[in-house]
């Protein structure tokens, strides 16, 4: 299963857009690459997936370079209700559906 | 959202108790999770049953005994716990399989708050 490593913690200002990368050096041909959001004493929130170049949906962006080794979860215009632990996972591909999740990236939106 | 839900939500037990957390899902999946997430931890993979049968159990400690009777149900039986078991406990569903492949996107429920006393 591929690890993933993505930044502790993020700050922002409320209307900003906001970039969270995730490197994937050891991502499987057919691994798919995906994020969730999770808020306190919550269960994680699908927010979007995708497998090579970029992907959007009516919450975010997802950027994937060619050598699918990293990935970027764009999100736009940030509010406060965005404050939350993102986690990015690699998996889904294969004979098996265990997906591991990391300590993910604390993103804090401050007005 | 309500297409994974859990009960209870929260759960205070003693040591010595014997207790069920219920997981259902109405999303028509045919695979169910239960994970734990301890205080300012990632979430642990605990079980993993695909079509009714367990198919991964990530040594998981013999307190913790995990029923699935159909797919859209999935208990997870507690007993004799431990303080440290004290954690937000989650399942979650999946769609596995299909002739194009599958995303395996993970819908999870809202947890059940466990505190072992």
């Amino acid at each position: 299963l591929a690890k993933t490593t993505q930044p502790i913690s993020m700050d922002s200002y409320e209307g900003q857009e906001v970039n969270i990368t995730c490197s994937h050096n050891n991502i499987a041909t057919n691994d798919y690459i995906t994020w969730y959001q999770q808020f306190p004493s919550q269960g994680p929130r699908f927010i979007i997936q995708g497998y090579k170049t970029k992907v959007t949906n009516e919450v975010a962006s997802l950027f994937i370079p060619a050598d699918r080794k990293s990935s970027t979860l764009s999100l736009p215009r940030v509010s406060l209700s965005d404050t939350a632990v993102y986690y990015c996972l690699v998996g889904g591909g294969g004979a098996t559906n265990k997906l591991i999740f990391g300590t993910g990236t604390l993103l804090a939106v401050q007005p | 959202e309500t297409g994974v839900t859990q009960t209870p939500r929260h759960l205070v037990m003693g040591m010595t108790n014997k207790k069920s957390l219920k997981c259902e899902q109405h999303l028509g999946h045919n695979a169910m999770y239960w994970y734990k997430q301890s205080a300012k931890k990632p979430l642990e993979l605990m079980f993993v049953y695909n079509f009714k049968e367990q198919t991964e159990n990530n040594s998981v400690p013999s307190r913790f005994s995990p029923e699935c009777p159909n797919s859209s149900h999935l208990f997870l039986h507690l007993h004799t716990l431990q303080p440290e078991d004290s954690a937000l406990y989650l399942c979650a569903s999946s769609q596995v399989g299909g002739t194009s492949g599958h995303t395996d996107t993970q819908y999870f429920g809202p947890g059940t708050r466990l505190t072992v006393l």
